[in-house]
């Protein structure tokens, strides 16, 4: 099945600042996809990232907010831009894996913002 | 409105006992289904999938049942063991592969006592 390394695992980072969140996946995915977790919510989908093509933002996400990048097909970076502390979340990406049926996730990106 | 709900947020079993954990689902047009198990500070990691063109799905000590009439479905794992202490969720998508999104459970946490 697929690996996938995000990075990085954790950060605290102050408010109105950027952090920029990067998934590498050792094999070549069409499509990549982002999901935040908020504390005691759901994985919700942020965006889908195609390569050569601008994403795909799910209703309530603005790529103003949560630029994201997909400059080949193993790796993205998503952005979150001018944070405040309800951004305060896990960021994780993900891909299809055919073998599992199933998708596969990176290991996450635990953001507090203060 | 919560698609795919897990009512019960968490659920503690004996170790070599049976754990059940439901879900219920509301779109009609989810025809695929996933359980992913969370340990803290780790993505989601696939578990089992299963396709509404079945009811049940067996991979080793973990089986899903799904009726698509009720729209639930539920995990059972049997003998439970104490590594299978995490957090479960339930997501579903309107067709395997591709495009189609996830949409997640708020998930439930299952504790196995020794």
């Amino acid at each position: 099945s697929a690996v996938i390394s995000q990075k990085p695992s954790r950060d605290i980072c102050q408010r109105g600042t950027s952090l920029t969140i990067q998934c590498q996946v050792d094999s070549q995915v069409t499509m990549m996809f982002w999901y935040r977790q908020q504390p005691g919510q759901s994985l919700t989908l942020i965006a889908t990232a195609n390569q050569g093509s601008e994403a795909t933002y799910e209703s309530g996400f603005v790529i103003d907010k949560f630029p994201i990048s997909r400059p080949n097909l193993t790796f993205s970076t998503l952005t979150v831009s001018n944070m405040s502390p309800e951004d305060s979340s896990i960021y994780l990406c993900s891909v299809e894996d055919r073998d599992l049926h199933g998708y596969t996730f990176g290991s996450g990106t635990r953001l507090t913002v203060v | 409105d919560q698609q795919v709900k897990q009512n019960s947020p968490s659920l503690s079993v004996q170790e070599g006992r049976i754990s059940i954990l439901n879900c219920d689902y509301t779109n009609s047009m989810f025809d695929y289904f996933l359980w992913y198990k969370k340990y803290p500070a780790e993505g989601p990691t696939f578990l089992i999938s299963i396709s509404s063109i079945k009811d049940k799905n067996e991979d080793g000590r973990f089986t899903v049942f799904l009726n698509k009439s009720a729209k639930h479905l539920s995990l059972h794992i049997v003998p439970s063991q104490p590594g299978d202490s995490a957090v479960y969720f339930c997501a579903a998508s309107p067709m395997r592969g591709g495009s189609e999104k996830l949409v997640f459970g708020k998930g439930t946490k299952l504790t196995v006592n020794p």
